[in-house]
């Protein structure tokens, strides 16, 4: 069973504070994604890798950035952050090659302040 | 860049009915459909997904059209229940790759 772990569900930050959101995967999949869910706007994606050390921009990347330094881990990170950023962060996992399942994690409130 | 629209954002039908959710896509290289549903305070879980060789999938209660041609496709609920209450998000795959694109979501209640 594929198991995405998002390891803070609900965080409370303060506006320009640097904030990490990681997130693990242990199927060995080589594409993982953050996306961001807001009421009216579904799933949006920030970043996504499809390899380690490796990053694309999604739709939505101002005010993030992302670091994959080994292929379990994607840690999004929000350089300084501000309200608008008040969100449900999702990460997500995937297997290259053929276009399949992406497996999500439960999901990070973040309420910045 | 890339769209799918997803109509309609929330939707009530009683026990038994049945429901639809229809979205669009703008990609013509898309080739994989999938919907998740995803329970209050839960993950989205895949349900049913659907691929450009073909244009009907089904699953029990639930069914998933695809018409390559218009770029839309649709989920199809039958007999609902109240555990079938959820939001539900549409996505297409976006060129030759494993990326996404989701819909806004509907807001499926089943009123008992």
């Amino acid at each position: 069973d594929v198991k995405v772990t998002q390891s803070s569900r609900y965080l409370v930050k303060r506006t320009g504070e640097k904030v990490f959101l990681e997130c693990v995967q242990d199927m060995d999949h080589e594409n993982m994604f953050w996306y961001r869910q807001d009421p009216g706007l579904g799933l949006r994606l920030i970043y996504f890798s499809y390899d380690v050390k490796m990053k694309e921009k999604g739709d939505i990347p101002e005010g993030y950035s992302v670091s994959r330094e080994k292929k379990e881990r994607f840690s999004l990170i929000l350089e300084s952050a501000s309200t608008n950023q008040t969100s449900m962060y999702l990460c997500a996992s995937s297997l290259a090659g053929a276009v399949g399942t992406i497996y999500f994690g439960e999901g990070s409130w973040l309420t910045v302040v | 860049g890339e769209n799918v629209e997803q109509h309609p954002s929330t939707l009530s039908v009683q026990e038994g009915d049945s429901a639809v959710i229809k979205c669009t896509y703008s990609d013509s290289a898309s080739n994989y459909f999938p919907w998740y549903k995803q329970e209050l305070g839960k993950r989205p879980q895949l349900i049913i997904d659907i691929r450009s060789n073909v244009g009907e999938k089904k699953d029990q209660r639930i069914a998933v059209t695809l018409n390559k041609t218009a770029k839309h496709f649709s989920l199809h609920i039958t007999e609902t229940q109240p555990e079938d209450s959820a939001v539900y998000f549409c996505a297409a795959s976006i060129g030759g790759n494993n990326d996404m694109r989701f819909g806004a979501g509907t807001r499926l209640t089943v009123k008992p």
